[in-house]
């Protein structure tokens, strides 16, 4: 069936490090993506999206990549700060007009001082 | 902060018995999902509400019902509770195709 996975359930780095998440997805009919961020106790929240006709999308820190050929997305995090610390989905919403977001298990980063 | 209001945020309830959650979304959202997280898990989609009907479901039984209102509003109800029901229930707004859905904080529901 439809999947989203992640390659490494958690992720240590040291504080000013870079960070790279990284998702593979299984529907290649899928057109948009989007990474979120749970911290502890809280609901998923936004961090950054991007549309099966891009390759790159970047935010304040953020990069988000997207690989069609190997249905491969990455999230990179320029100078990983503790507050970066929680859980990481990638998602994929596999019809343009569905709510049906398809989540992954998540990537657990921790940041070191 | 999403805009995005859940309650109750914890609930204890037991095998058996049937739950309502509800969902208080931001003004001008016209759609609502539900998702349900177990523990170590990515959410997972339970359905969608559009302009008061459901308008998409993921895999879970008809014990799980929903409910959209005018002020877009909504509700989680859970018939027959199990113990594998026992997540996080999380909704999401959004205001209209193709934009990004926000979810609020969740209700923790623990099932004995």
């Amino acid at each position: 069936g439809e999947s989203v996975g992640l390659h490494l359930p958690t992720l240590s780095v040291q504080e000013g490090d870079n960070s790279i998440i990284n998702c593979a997805y299984s529907n290649s009919a899928s057109d948009y993506f989007i990474w979120y961020k749970q911290e502890s106790g809280k609901g998923p929240q936004f961090i950054i999206d991007i549309r099966s006709n891009m390759d790159k999308r970047q935010g304040q820190r953020v990069t988000v990549l997207l690989n069609k050929t190997v249905k491969h997305l990455s999230l990179q995090i320029a100078a990983t700060q503790p507050g970066d610390s929680a859980v990481y989905f990638c998602a994929e919403i596999p019809r343009y007009n569905t709510d049906k977001l398809i989540f992954g298990t998540g990537t657990r980063l921790q940041v070191f001082p | 902060e999403t805009g995005v209001t859940q309650s109750p945020t914890h609930l204890i309830k037991t095998r058996g018995q049937q739950v309502t959650l509800r969902c208080s979304s931001q003004s001008g959202h016209n759609t609502v999902s539900w998702y349900q997280q177990a523990l170590g898990q990515g959410p997972q989609f339970i359905f969608q509400y559009y302009r008061e009907e459901e308008n998409g479901r993921g895999n879970f039984p008809p014990r799980f019902s929903g409910l959209q209102f005018p002020n877009y509003s909504s509700e989680l109800n859970v018939n027959a509770l199990e113990l594998d029901d026992s997540a996080l229930y999380l909704c999401a707004s959004r205001p209209g195709t193709g934009e990004t859905q926000y979810f609020g904080p969740g209700t923790r529901l623990l099932v004995l």
